[in-house]
This record gives structure tokens, sequence and C-alpha cells, in this order.
């Protein structure tokens, strides 16, 4: 099984719906990410968490909001979808301490 | 596996000046990434890199994949107190999901 999971894998939704991804892992991180990809970019970190307690914005947070249920939960939403966030979703997970960071499989967002 | 060894580890520049920090893969690069980590922040991504010999910018701040792509440079102009921070050269080994992230370079910047 994969150490870090992503649901859904792929969603269409709609403009104004509101929308959220979920990301759970099993490797005991403490510290969890979400990233999303456009393009020809590279990775952009929307929200970060070190610990259940601990949320954090990330360089493009807005019109975004997290969750961290549980250390091994961390859920992503978009209140009010609109079309310039459709993209593919990373969630992460980094061991405190390390440089690596593990990423889950991605949902690919397509927001019409 | 794939190793991402950056130097210098530190670096401590006075503002204003110019600087450079390396990467080096072990095997040859499809796609590298710099961040920036502020301390005990996540990651901010500037930049992504394919194509040998190509080179990006972002206002002072400037990466090359060279064209062997087994080697990155970013160089900073004019540097800033607000450049301070760990840099971190990045790549996906093969198929793998998993983010590799070089040895990081911290800069300080000084007044």
């Amino acid at each position: 099984d994969a150490d870090v999971t992503q649901t859904p894998r792929n969603r269409i939704t709609k403009t104004g719906k509101r929308i959220m991804l979920e990301c759970s892992q099993t490797k005991g991180h403490d510290r969890m990410y979400w990233y999303r990809q456009d393009p020809g970019l590279g990775l952009r970190l929307i929200y970060y968490s070190f610990d259940v307690k601990d949320i954090n914005k990330g360089e493009i947070s807005d019109g975004y909001s997290v969750s961290r249920q549980a250390q091994a939960k961390f859920s992503l939403s978009l209140e009010s979808a609109i079309p310039n966030q459709t993209a593919l979703y990373f969630c992460a997970t980094e061991e405190r301490g390390t440089l690596e960071q593990y990423f889950g499989p991605g949902t690919r967002l397509t927001v019409t | 596996s794939q190793e991402l060894e950056q130097s210098p580890q530190s670096l401590i520049v006075q503002e204003g000046k110019n600087l450079t920090i390396n990467c080096t893969s072990s095997k040859t690069l499809y796609g590298l990434y710099w961040y920036k980590q502020k301390y005990g922040e996540g990651l901010i991504f500037l930049m992504m890199l394919q194509k040998g010999g190509e080179e990006k910018s972002h206002e002072k701040i400037t990466a090359k994949l060279d064209e062997k792509k087994q080697q990155s440079s970013l160089h900073i102009t004019a540097s800033q107190p607000s450049h301070a921070g760990i840099y971190l050269c990045g790549a996906f080994a093969g198929t793998a999901s998993k983010l590799t992230f070089g040895t990081g370079t911290r800069l300080q910047v000084t007044l």
C-alpha cells in the first residue's frame, strides 16, 4: 500500500462549488504539505502543517483552506472553486529533521 | 538512487554582493527545481529547469542547467537581506514519487 494517498485522484467540478481534497499517510511523519503544480512550473506551496495544532499558509494560500484532523490526515478545501484553480494537487509528508518529502500520487482537479 | 550535492553548504555575504550556489547530481537530471526555504517554513518554488543549457531568471535570481544536465547553478545578483534562507535544489528520482532535495545551502546576508 502507498504511504501517502490522496482522494479523489481526478475531479471535475463547476465554478463556485465547494470541494475537498483529502490526504492520508501511514509514514508517521509530523509534517504535511499541500502543493499545486501547473504546467511548466514546479511545486508551489499552498499550506503546510508541522503538527496537528500547527497550520501555516504557503505562498499561494488565497482561495484555499486546510484541516489537520489527525497526524495522518491533512485535507485541502476550495470553498468556492474558480477555473484558475485547475491544477494538479500534491500532498507530501516529511519526517522532521530530513530534507526528503514523500508525495502522494496527486489529484487532478478541473474547474469548469 | 539519485543524489544531489550542493555547494557551498553555507554562505555569508555582504549585502550588495553577488553569489553562486551549485547543485551537482549523481545522475542525469530530467527536471531540476530550485526552492527557497525560510527558517521554519515550507518550500517556496523559485524555478524549474528541464533542458540542457536552459537559463531562467526571476528578479535578481538566475538559474542555469548545464549542457550535460548533471549540474545546475543559482546566481543571485546584488544580494539583499530578503535573500537569506536555505536554498534547495530538488529532482524527482526517475518515476519515484519522492522529490529528492540537495543538501541545501544556508545563505546569510549581512548589512
